[in-house]
């Protein structure tokens, strides 16, 4: 079946570093969305994304979307103890529902 | 703002105990879905509706059926609880059936079956 894969699984960083997360998805998606979760929270829409090759930045968190429209990433500059949380992306499965990505979880050490 | 809630954010129960998991959404829309999230595993859909008295199976349905009365209602019930169905259950709603559209989440039940 449809398949949605997030890497890495998990990311620590030192305050002030990046990070990035992969999204890949086993076929073409009509767009990609991401989501955070904060630690003991549930997940909160961040962006969509929709063209093919399509960059998205919100602040720090700079969002991209493949041109084979199959992957995404995430990058996060200069990270924050406010950042820590895990990452969703999720994209429409074959019947319109949402198949959520398997997530990153990031922790910023100060 | 969309606002969805969920009944508890802690249960308890026994094997064999039927168990209601509630969930309302205030902003009118058409969809609405039950998924659990366990560790390494994701988020993993059980049981969605797109109309009231309409549901679908998701990923994972065994174990557990839903119940659709009002379009702002979305119910998860567990038959029969067992310890395997312990986990933190996420409601969300989405307002547009095309192309998969942005779901709101409720804060989560953390279900616990001893």
């Amino acid at each position: 079946g449809q398949q949605v894969m997030q890497i890495p699984q998990y990311q620590h960083v030192q305050e002030g570093e990046d990070f990035t997360t992969y999204c890949n998805s086993s076929t073409t998606l009509s767009n990609i969305q991401w989501y955070k979760q904060r630690p003991g929270g549930h997940p909160v829409f961040l962006i969509q994304l929709v063209k093919s090759g399509e960059v998205k930045k919100q602040k720090r968190l700079t969002f991209q979307f493949g041109e084979a429209k199959k992957n995404s990433s995430l990058h996060i500059t200069a990270t924050q103890t406010t950042d820590v949380g895990t990452y969703f992306c999720a994209g429409p499965g074959n019947t319109d529902k949402l198949i959520f990505g398997t997530g990153t979880r990031l922790q910023v050490f100060p | 703002d969309v606002k969805v809630t969920q009944s508890s954010r802690y249960l308890v129960k026994r094997t064999g105990e039927k168990v209601f998991l509630e969930c309302v959404q205030d902003m009118d829309h058409e969809n609405m879905f039950w998924y659990r999230q366990d560790p390494g595993l994701g988020l993993r859909l059980i049981y969605f509706s797109y109309d009231v008295k309409m549901k679908e199976k998701g990923d994972i349905p065994e174990g557990y059926s839903v119940s659709r009365e009002k379009k702002e209602r979305f119910s998860l019930i567990l038959e029969s609880a067992s310890t395997n169905q312990t986990s933190m259950y996420l409601c969300a709603s989405s307002s547009d059936r095309v192309a998969a559209d942005t779901q709101y989440f409720g804060p989560g039940t953390r279900l616990t079956v001893l």
